[in-house]
């Protein structure tokens, strides 16, 4: 499976900061997702990031708080953008191998945990 | 997209068999059930997939009955690394279906 590597692993940030993620991958994959995870809380999708096109959002999450960049199959950056305190969380980023079977198995990057004071 | 439903929370010893169901009443024809762990401050790590009947794997075994609507994850002989929360998630393995986590059995192993 994919190896992911998410930078920066945690931040403390400072209120109405944006603050960019970045997420490689050792090999070349066409579905990336980003997901939010709050303190106990479950993960939740912010969008998908597929090479080439622009990301696909999920209710509750605008491109202009989270733009999202993909410029190849190995890379992508979320930005978390104007943040405030309820933005502190982990963010997670993850890909699928795309092939069937198993296309839907997830591999994930260890997390970026922002702090936002 | 298929609903599941586990249990919030768990607790078992070492040693012991444990057995974690999900329901999933609406799951569609071509649909794969799929389990994840999640130790605190990592990713969720995929654990075992599976369509029908049973599929073991070094890590555990899945039981999924002939009508599908549940399954069960089963941890052989846990230890107290097996803490961790587990989710089953349900969905079609090809490349457009998004993937979508419930609130997932957090699993505590006591010794």
């Amino acid at each position: 499976s994919a190896v992911i590597s998410q930078k920066p692993s945690r931040d403390i940030c400072q209120r109405g900061t944006s603050l960019t993620i970045q997420c490689q991958v050792d090999s070349q994959v066409t579905m990336m997702f980003w997901y939010r995870q709050q303190p106990g809380q479950s993960l939740t999708l912010i969008a998908t990031a597929n090479q080439g096109s622009e990301a696909t959002y999920e209710s509750g999450f605008v491109i202009d708080k989270f733009p999202i960049s993909r410029p190849n199959l190995t890379f992508s950056t979320l930005t978390v953008s104007n943040m405030s305190p309820e933005d502190s969380s982990i963010y997670l980023c993850s890909v699928a191998p795309g092939h069937d079977p198993g296309a839907n198995v997830l591999t994930f990057g260890a997390g970026s945990r922002l702090t936002v004071l | 997209l298929a609903k599941t439903t586990q249990p919030i929370s768990m607790d078992s010893y070492e040693g012991q068999e444990v057995n974690i169901t999900c329901s999933h009443n609406n799951i569609a024809t071509n649909d794969y059930i799929t389990w994840y762990q999640q130790f605190p401050s990592q990713g969720p790590r995929f654990i075992i997939q599976g369509y029908k009947t049973k599929v073991t794997n070094e890590v555990a075994s899945l039981f999924i009955p002939a009508d599908r609507k549940s399954s069960t994850l089963s941890l052989p002989r846990v230890s107290l690394s097996d803490t961790a929360v587990y989710y089953c998630l349900v969905g079609a393995p090809n490349r457009d279906d998004k993937i979508i986590f419930g609130k997932g059995t957090r699993l505590h192993i006591l010794p």
